[in-house]
């Protein structure tokens, strides 16, 4: 299809691992955002890409989060040493530069990470 | 204060019913309004965007929006069991200058629209 798809669908990973989660963007979409969703919760921002630079990571909750998009289209998210308030759904959306719709976001289906 | 706040519900309406679903934010500054769908164990999908005064409308679904009083609303006209689902509002802009689309979530609100 020609949405945003995220890889793995689902992780598991014990404490203290080291996790690495793909996003692949709509083709073309030049924005891309990354997103955490606790149980409850409405998503929270992490970071956004503007083709591969990375322009605000004021979201990203600890060092141990680190995400990269070095050619501009596919993104991964990588989280250190994992701890379990990293329990979440992380999401992945991404938007074209569009004057009609401004900054409508697709979203990913979403990785639902679980740190045991 | 969260910045962006939502009931969370549940909201519970009959079918065929108006659902009112609210939303207030802090960012007096923010410039663009959004609506999503999120149901359960799915990602979030856009319904509708506002970014002027007043109501837009899009077949059963409005939005209102008053900068003024920092509100702002969705409505569902003739509910139908199939709109069941987590309303998220968001918020893009405000003081931070970011124009380029980062988007605040308030928590969601739960509907549930009964046969």
């Amino acid at each position: 299809g020609a949405g945003v798809s995220q890889s793995p669908r689902y992780k598991v990973a014990k404490r203290g691992q080291d996790v690495a989660l793909r996003c692949d963007p709509i083709s073309g979409h030049v924005s891309l955002f990354w997103y955490q969703q606790a149980l409850g919760q409405g998503p929270e921002f992490l970071t956004y890409f503007q083709n591969e630079a990375q322009l605000d990571k004021s979201g990203l909750p600890s060092d141990r989060f680190f995400a990269e998009r070095p050619e501009g289209s596919v993104s991964t998210l990588k989280i250190q040493r994992t701890q379990q308030e990293d329990s979440a759904v992380y999401l992945c959306a991404s938007s074209p530069e569009n004057i009609r719709a401004p900054y409508e976001q697709y979203f990913g289906p979403g990785t639902r990470l679980t740190v045991t | 204060q969260k910045e962006v706040e939502q009931n969370s519900g549940p909201l519970s309406v009959p079918e065929g019913a108006i659902a009112s679903l609210n939303c207030t934010y802090s960012d007096r500054g923010s410039q663009s309004f959004f609506w999503y769908r999120q149901y359960s164990g799915k990602s979030p999908e856009l319904i509708m965007f506002i970014y002027s005064n007043g109501d837009k409308e899009d077949g059963r679904f409005t939005a209102q929006l008053n900068k003024a009083s920092q509100y702002v609303s969705l409505l569902i006209r003739d509910s139908q069991p199939s709109d069941s689902a987590t309303y998220l509002c968001a918020v893009n802009g405000g003081a931070g200058g970011t124009s380029y689309g980062k988007l605040t979530f308030g928590q969601g609100t739960i509907l549930t629209v009964h046969p």
